[in-house]
């Protein structure tokens, strides 16, 4: 199966420095990942995707994703934090769960990191 | 715009009740998944659908049950609550073979 895993529970950054929040996943075949983001007591926003290609993602909100083969990672950065960027951040990969009709893709999800932007 | 709407925000249910949670899409969507949010755990897959009367286990399946009679809406059912299902609930829906996928605002229950 595949996965993602999130190394931090929480990330603290000051508003205007730039922020990652890191991924790595573990993949039989070519990764599909995802990020996500939750603001208290919301569902999920999607962010961004790769699917394929560039290596460096573009996403909402002035984030962005970069893709890295070599060290199986999908960090999430932004150059400039904001206060209102506070939030709950997921990764995820796309996996295939197979059933008697044939297989549907489903994403699996990392634990989440709250992100804090101090102003 | 399109929507996957969970019909409540909020519930607090009593131990050995039954429970419905209900989830209905608008945009036609094959798929529907049912996810557990807990502190730390992130999100779980309950159960899936990939079609109206079909149903697949996730990862937590035990305790819950489902039911997807027509295209729209897929229900999670707590056939008697306990209070280790007190938790965010969400929604989500997609198109076969997409890579977009849409979240409910989900529903947070407590079970007392």
């Amino acid at each position: 199966a595949q996965s993602v895993a999130q190394p931090e529970d929480q990330v603290n950054v000051a508003e205007g420095n730039p922020l990652t929040v890191k991924c790595t996943y573990s993949v039989s075949g070519n990764p599909y990942l995802f990020w996500y983001v939750q603001y208290p007591n919301r569902g999920l926003q999607f962010l961004l995707k790769y699917i394929t290609g560039d290596n460096l993602v573009k996403g909402s909100y002035g984030f962005e994703a970069e893709f890295n083969k070599s060290q199986t990672s999908f960090h999430l950065k932004k150059p400039s934090a904001l206060v209102s960027d506070s939030a709950l951040y997921f990764c995820a990969v796309r996996d295939l769960r197979v059933h008697a009709s044939g297989g549907s893709y489903i994403p699996t999800f990392g634990r989440g990191t709250s992100l804090i932007v101090h102003p | 715009d399109v929507k996957v709407t969970q019909s409540s925000r909020y519930l607090v249910k009593r131990t050995g009740e039954k429970v419905f949670l209900e989830c209905v899409q608008d945009m036609d969507h094959e798929n529907m998944f049912w996810y557990r949010q807990d502190p730390g755990l992130g999100l779980r897959l309950i159960y899936f659908s990939y079609d109206v009367k079909m149903k697949e286990k996730g990862d937590i399946p035990e305790g819950y049950s489902v039911s997807r009679e027509k295209k729209e809406r897929f229900s999670l059912i707590l056939e008697s609550a306990s209070t280790n299902q007190t938790s965010m609930y969400l929604c989500a829906s997609s198109l076969q073979g997409s890579y977009g996928y849409t979240f409910g605002s989900g529903t947070r229950l407590t079970v007392v």
